[in-house]
């Protein structure tokens, strides 16, 4: 155990449904991550949370919509997906955004997208 | 765009033998670079950062950063079978992190 909790830990859904991965951290971290790993590509930082502040949105579809109320929770909201949507998303949390080297990831949420 | 290149593998290292991993990136001014290990089924695990020029030894690692040159290399020595894994690199600069689509390390007891 890192510290971090997703759940819930798999998830199938359609393309009409609306759906939320949760993260929580118990690690006393100021930043929040979210990540997806898709088979045969780079692990993607989709969403970046400093101090509950939202620092970084690499050019994500506005499907798939953050929500960080508590530096201790981050939420990923889910609607309208489509297939190539499904991989492993993983949040992860650090000291702050400059501390990387304090970043602890949660096991993952793996999304199928039928 | 900003790039970070690994050699997918699989990398064979004989038990005991020093295993390298190489990473490249094209972004001259990144500042920060991490070694991720990720074993099958398991979320990834920071097992090394480097910020200078030269080496980084912890343990049975070291972390060797050549901005220069642009790469960024991680030494495993006495190589274990709990060392097989994927090794991710990512590179942390103008507030973006990039990963390498990891380096599979196979240990042969």
């Amino acid at each position: 155990e890192t510290g971090v909790t997703q759940t819930p830990r798999h998830l199938v859904m359609g393309m009409t449904n609306k759906k939320s991965l949760k993260c929580e951290q118990h690690l006393g971290h100021n930043a929040m991550y979210w990540y997806k790993q898709s088979a045969k590509k780079p692990l993607e930082l989709m969403f970046v949370y400093n101090f509950k502040e939202q620092t970084e949105n690499n050019s994500v579809p506005s499907r798939f919509s953050p929500e960080c109320p508590n530096s201790s929770h981050l939420f990923l909201h889910l609607h309208t997906l489509q297939p190539e949507d499904s991989a492993l998303y993983l949040c992860a949390s650090s000291r702050d955004r400059a501390s990387l080297d304090t970043q602890y990831f949660g096991p993952g949420t793996r999304l199928t997208v039928l | 765009q900003k790039e970070v290149e690994q050699n997918s593998g699989p990398l064979s290292v004989p038990e005991g033998a020093i295993a390298s991993l190489n990473c490249t990136y094209s972004d001259r001014v990144s500042q920060s670079f991490f070694w991720y290990r990720q074993y099958s089924g398991k979320s990834p695990e920071l097992i090394m950062s480097i910020y200078s020029n030269g080496d980084k030894e912890d343990g049975r690692f070291t972390a060797q950063l050549n901005k220069a040159s642009q790469y960024v290399s991680l030494l495993i020595r006495d190589s274990q079978p709990s060392d097989s894994a994927t090794y991710l690199c990512a590179v942390n600069g103008d507030d973006k992190i990039i990963f390498g689509k990891g380096t599979r390390l196979h240990i042969l007891p």
